[in-house]
């Protein structure tokens, strides 16, 4: 079975801090995503990474940065953290090429005070 | 993503099956369906995808229309654990960035009772 596995189920932090959200996958999978999942919105894509130094902007990166220095980890960070950055923050994983699942891990419900 | 509709909630026994319907009418050639389900205070599960064969694997199995315009997800012997949300989606076979992110819809809300 895949396994995503994020650091933190739940997190509080105060504005302004710089805060690291962890993701670490055990299935040797290229590809890695970071979303958001708020009420009404749905899920968003922040980054996604598809090799290792590799990444690319999703829908909502502002605010954020991401770090993917092996291919097992993919972190995600908020540089100057906000209210508005309280959420639900979720990793996931799939295989490279086309037609592949993407797997997740049980999220990070992060509270910014 | 193709839009999907699917019934914002459904009920079913314990220990019977638990067929979710989803309509993907505008579906194009080259599109997948993908089914997907979120525990509260989960992150999503992935359960199956086809494209115009019916699949099956050891969670459920999607039966796909011939003109492919809708699918039934089916799960054989519900439980109370799979009580959760279950979205249905629809995703291009395309290697570009853009189409590698998911968008789920309000999906349809499963309970399951004893």
């Amino acid at each position: 079975d895949v396994k995503v596995t994020q650091s933190s189920r739940y997190l509080v932090k105060r504005t302004g801090e710089k805060v690291f959200l962890e993701c670490v996958q055990d299935m040797d999978h290229e590809n890695m995503f970071w979303y958001r999942q708020d009420p009404g919105l749905g899920l968003r894509l922040i980054y996604f990474s598809y090799d290792v130094k590799m990444k690319e902007k999703g829908d909502i990166p502002e605010g954020y940065s991401v770090s993917r220095e092996k291919k097992e980890r993919f972190s995600l960070i908020l540089e100057s953290a906000s209210t508005n950055q309280t959420s639900m923050y979720l990793c996931a994983s799939s295989l490279g090429g086309v037609n592949q699942p993407q797997h997740f891990g049980d999220g990070t419900r992060l509270s910014i005070l | 993503d193709a839009k999907t509709t699917q019934p914002t909630s459904m009920d079913c026994a314990e220990g019977r099956a638990a067929n979710l319907p989803c309509n993907h009418s505008t579906i194009s050639g080259n599109e997948y369906v993908y089914w997907y389900r979120q525990i509260h205070s989960q992150g999503p599960q992935y359960i199956i995808h086809g494209l115009k064969n019916n699949e099956t694997n050891e969670m459920a199995s999607l039966i796909i229309t011939e003109d492919r315009k809708s699918s039934t997800l089916i799960l054989p012997h519900a439980t109370l654990r799979d009580t959760a949300v279950y979205y249905c989606i629809v995703r291009p076979s395309s290697m570009n960035t853009g189409f590698q992110k998911l968008v789920f819809g309000t999906g349809t809300r499963l309970l399951v009772s004893p």
